[in-house]
């Protein structure tokens, strides 16, 4: 089947703006995660969703950055009144168990001007 | 806190040379071990990963890695480069709190020289 999908695949906004971004897993996956990919700071986690429990938010970096997970299955990243330090590949994962191992979508690369 | 060390941040090999990448973590008990490649513009594309069982693991690719428990290491290696096999490369982590979110080493990024 499919892999990860995720869009739009490069994103260019101004400061200020929100942007939403979109993941759709590999069918069947459970556990869905997102990370950040940015110069010098290589990959960093950020939010986690496995099944119906509550995500772990842990990884985000303050509260403009916030993710949900419609019926189980398709993801939306939302960031609110973007920042030039957001500028950063957002990659998204998904696994078919806690343990198992992880697929990663192309990405999605924002610019903030 | 646990952390994962590729001390290269490059690494130039001649096509056809024997390559090996480290990776160094730190934690108190046995991770999940991964390594992905990324190529320019691409995602993530899993190489090889260790749970548990035989310490050698073979990977697509020709890759290999080797589980140290001693050394606290998962270093790659592959007996003969290829031009193509110039990317980035990234060690990953999961270390086993019920659920395994990805901690990444810095990469280290392979220059394959003819």
């Amino acid at each position: 089947g499919a892999g990860v999908s995720q869009s739009p695949s490069n994103k260019v906004t101004e400061k200020g703006k929100d942007v939403e971004l979109r993941c759709d897993p590999i069918s069947g996956h459970t556990a869905l995660y997102w990370y950040r990919q940015s110069l010098g700071q290589g990959l960093e986690f950020l939010i986690y969703f496995q099944g119906n429990s509550a995500p772990d938010k842990s990884g985000l970096p303050s509260d403009r950055f916030s993710a949900e997970r419609t019926g189980g299955s398709v993801s939306t990243l939302t960031i609110q009144r973007t920042q030039q330090e957001d500028s950063a590949v957002y990659l998204c994962a998904s696994s078919g168990t806690t343990t198992d191992t992880q697929y990663f979508g192309p990405g999605t690369r924002l610019t903030v001007l | 806190a646990q952390s994962v060390t590729q001390p290269d941040i490059h690494i130039t090999v001649s096509e056809g040379a024997s390559l090996e990448l480290r990776c160094n973590y730190s934690y108190g008990a046995t991770p999940y071990l991964f390594w992905y490649v990324q190529s320019p513009g691409q995602g993530l594309q899993l190489l090889l990963k260790y749970f548990s069982g035989d310490t050698l693991v073979q990977g697509i690719k020709g890759f290999e890695a080797e589980f140290k428990r001693s050394q606290s290491s998962f270093n790659l290696r592959k007996p003969s480069v290829h031009w193509s096999d110039a990317a980035e490369y990234f060690c990953a982590v999961g270390f086993n709190s019920g659920y395994s979110t990805l901690t990444f080493g810095k990469g280290t990024m392979l220059l394959v020289s003819p």
